[in-house]
């Protein structure tokens, strides 16, 4: 079974700094991954995914990850974040031809203006 | 506004009640999926419908049932109700092309008393 792991809990960073939220995927075969943000009292947003290709993924809002297999790694980036970056950010694996998408805990990001 | 329209936003409750938590997916899409959010246990799967029919089954308790209805829309079916039930209830829908990408709804808030 896929699993995944976000190894931080909080991060802070101020703005106009560069970011790199660290994901960690277990799984046998090349996974589809993914990279959703939640705001507060918000639902999920997609920012990025990857299915296959090109390792390194662009995203929404000047989001990018890079999908390294032999670490099974799939971090996510942004070199210059804004104050409106703060939120939850939450890693997924999902299996080809499975039905669901497996979480990590999330990375609560506060910017510090 | 992310398409997937999830009612109530917020209910408060009393331990042993029993209620229901609607979702309506986007326009088109067949797959809807419940997501159950909680500061301890991250954000579980819990149950998938595909036109009607449970695909895929997670975490989910007895006490919790879900189904899809022929519109599409699903219910998901929480009763005998205790303090652990608090938390956030997503609800989410995938395409027939969406290889995995998941549209959530800005979700349900249970507050069990």
């Amino acid at each position: 079974a896929q699993s995944v792991t976000q190894p931080d809990i909080h991060i802070t960073v101020s703005e106009g700094a560069s970011l790199e939220l660290r994901c960690n995927y277990s799984y046998g075969a090349t996974p589809y991954l993914f990279w959703y943000v939640q705001s507060p009292g918000q639902g999920l947003q997609l920012l990025l995914k990857y299915f296959s290709g090109d390792t390194l993924v662009q995203g929404i809002k000047g989001f990018e990850a890079e999908f390294k297999r032999s670490q099974s790694s799939f971090n996510l980036r942004k070199p210059s974040v804004h104050w409106s970056d703060a939120a939850e950010y939450f890693c997924a694996v999902g299996a080809p031809g499975a039905q669901k998408l497996v979480f990590g805990q999330g990375t609560r990001l506060t910017i510090n203006p | 506004d992310s398409g997937v329209t999830q009612t109530p936003k917020h209910l408060i409750t009393a331990t042993g009640q029993r209620v229901t938590l609607r979702c309506s997916p986007r326009s088109g899409d067949l797959s809807v999926y419940w997501y159950q959010q909680s500061l301890d246990q991250g954000l579980q799967f819990l149950i998938q419908y595909y036109n009607g029919e449970e695909r895929a089954k997670g975490n989910i308790l007895e006490r919790f049932s879900a189904q899809q209805f022929p519109d599409l829309h699903s219910e998901l079916n929480l009763s005998s109700l205790e303090l652990g039930d608090s938390a956030l209830y997503f609800c989410a829908s995938r395409g027939t092309s969406g290889a995995n990408v998941l549209t959530f709804g800005a979700g349900s808030r249970l507050t069990v008393l």
